[in-house]
């Protein structure tokens, strides 16, 4: 079992402002994903990163992949309001889990 | 609905009742997950199925924890002489292709929220 630790545990900012949250593993992985979940909903698939280095950006969102593919982070541009949720990075060689990233954006 | 559907999405259940929670993956999807959530936490991995086959069962708590896909769709997970830290959500999630394949793209369902008094 390959384990994920997520950085910050928790966020809160302001609307506007910049953040990057992290995931890191000792392990390589093949590939990795983010999710993200909202409050009584299931985790939805934002990205997967395959390729040492990669950078692949979503609108706002951008997340990076580690060339050594043991670590990924993701960082928000000008955060909103609908941002906010708990962000869980998995590695897809086995589907488990970190602990996530619950991040607040107040108005 | 074309997504994954659990039911029932609550049930409250008296310490030392067995309780059943269903999963109806998306149609055709090879691998079904089973996750454990506690509040404030990260999914926990219970168990996977590949097919009608268990591939997977090292994240199951206990003995107690007992799950089952017959014939390759739905899943039933079910947790015997249910205990008060046996309270958490449970999610189950499918995917079109083996974990094997690399091509893990999970869909969720809502989750069932369990809670033992």
């Amino acid at each position: 079992t390959q384990l994920l630790e997520q950085s910050p545990q928790f966020l809160s900012i302001q609307e506007g402002e910049n953040l990057t949250v992290y995931c890191n593993s000792s392990s390589v992985f093949s590939s990795l994903q983010w999710y993200r979940q909202e409050p009584g909903e299931g985790p939805v698939l934002l990205v997967t990163v395959v390729t040492g280095g990669e950078v692949k950006k979503l609108k706002r969102l951008t997340f990076q992949f580690g060339d050594a593919r043991k670590d990924s982070s993701l960082h928000i541009t000008a955060a909103q309001p609908g941002d906010t949720g708990l962000y869980l990075c998995a590695g897809a060689n086995d589907m488990r889990f970190g602990a996530g990233t619950r991040l607040t954006v107040k108005p | 609905g074309a997504g994954v559907s659990q039911s029932p999405r609550y049930k409250v259940a008296k310490r030392g009742q067995d309780v059943a929670l269903r999963c109806d993956p998306i149609s055709g999807h090879v691998s079904l997950f089973w996750y454990q959530q506690a509040l404030g936490q990260g999914p926990e991995f219970l168990t996977y199925f590949q097919n009608e086959a268990q591939l997977d069962k090292s994240g199951l708590p206990s003995d107690r924890f007992f799950a089952e896909r017959p014939e390759g769709s739905v899943s039933t997970l079910k947790i015997q002489r249910t205990q008060q830290e046996d309270s958490a959500v449970y999610l189950c999630a499918s995917s079109l292709f083996p974990l094997s394949s690399g091509y893990n793209e999970q869909f969720f369902g809502p989750g069932t929220r369990l809670t033992v008094l």
